[in-house]
């Protein structure tokens, strides 16, 4: 199995800040990285696909790069409603795998 | 309005079963495949199956294998997991969520761009 690490695994920032979560595969999976983000008590929400691609509704803010084992999500300006943990995930082989999460707090 | 809804979890004892459901609309259910995802209490996300349009294809997480069995009934709009042997450790929110493929640049992509709210599981006694 594809193991997906993040870091860092909890970071504390202001309104306004930019802020990059790494995620790492354990193997090269070009570009079939996916990055979610979860409010407590939600569902999971797509946010990027394909490293880079930025899913239909969601603010321009966010941001994706990478391929092959590194990989980044990129807020440029930091909103309150921003505040949520982040997934990472892998779809080019099965199983598909998240990362642990990435729970960003307000400073 | 494109959505999910599950049903059907509850408080069951080890090594007892249960069947969740997830009722789909506001879309052509039958064009696309599905998944379980599921969260323990305060942990991340785990993938659990998964089942292609025509059911042709399912996999499973090795954590499941032998125990929950996916299923779906396109008539029905309706995607399914029976949960037999349940142990302490399935113990989570169970999500369905739909599975998108684009193509870009002659490659085809694939996620999770519709996900339930989910419903909770619980196996104690």
């Amino acid at each position: 199995d594809i193991q997906m690490t993040q870091s860092p695994s909890s970071l504390s920032a202001s309104v306004g800040d930019r802020v990059t979560i790494t995620c790492r595969a354990s193997q090269s999976i070009s570009s079939y990285l996916n990055w979610y983000q979860q409010k407590p008590g939600k569902a999971p929400k797509l946010l990027i696909y394909a490293a880079s691609s930025l899913q239909s509704g969601v603010p321009s803010r966010f941001s994706g790069s990478g391929s092959g084992t590194d990989f980044t999500l990129t807020i440029s300006s930091l909103q309150p409603e921003d505040f949520a943990t982040y997934y990472c995930q892998q779809s080019y082989s099965t199983p598909v795998t998240f990362g642990q999460g990435t729970r960003l707090e307000i400073k | 309005e494109v959505q999910l809804v599950e049903s059907g979890g509850g408080l069951v004892q080890p090594g007892g079963s249960l069947r969740l459901s997830c009722a789909a609309s506001g879309f052509t259910f039958s064009s696309y495949s599905m998944n379980w995802v599921r969260q323990a209490p305060g942990k991340g996300l785990e993938w659990v199956s998964y089942i292609s349009s025509s059911s042709s294809t399912i996999y499973y997480a090795d954590s499941v294998k032998g125990r929950f069995t996916i299923s779906r009934d396109n008539a029905k709009n309706s995607l399914y997991l029976q949960m037999n042997s349940l142990r302490a450790e399935d113990t989570a929110v169970y999500y369905c969520a739909r599975d998108h493929r684009s193509e870009w640049l002659s490659r085809y992509y694939y996620y999770m761009d519709v996900w339930g709210k989910g419903t909770t599981v619980t196996v104690s006694s």
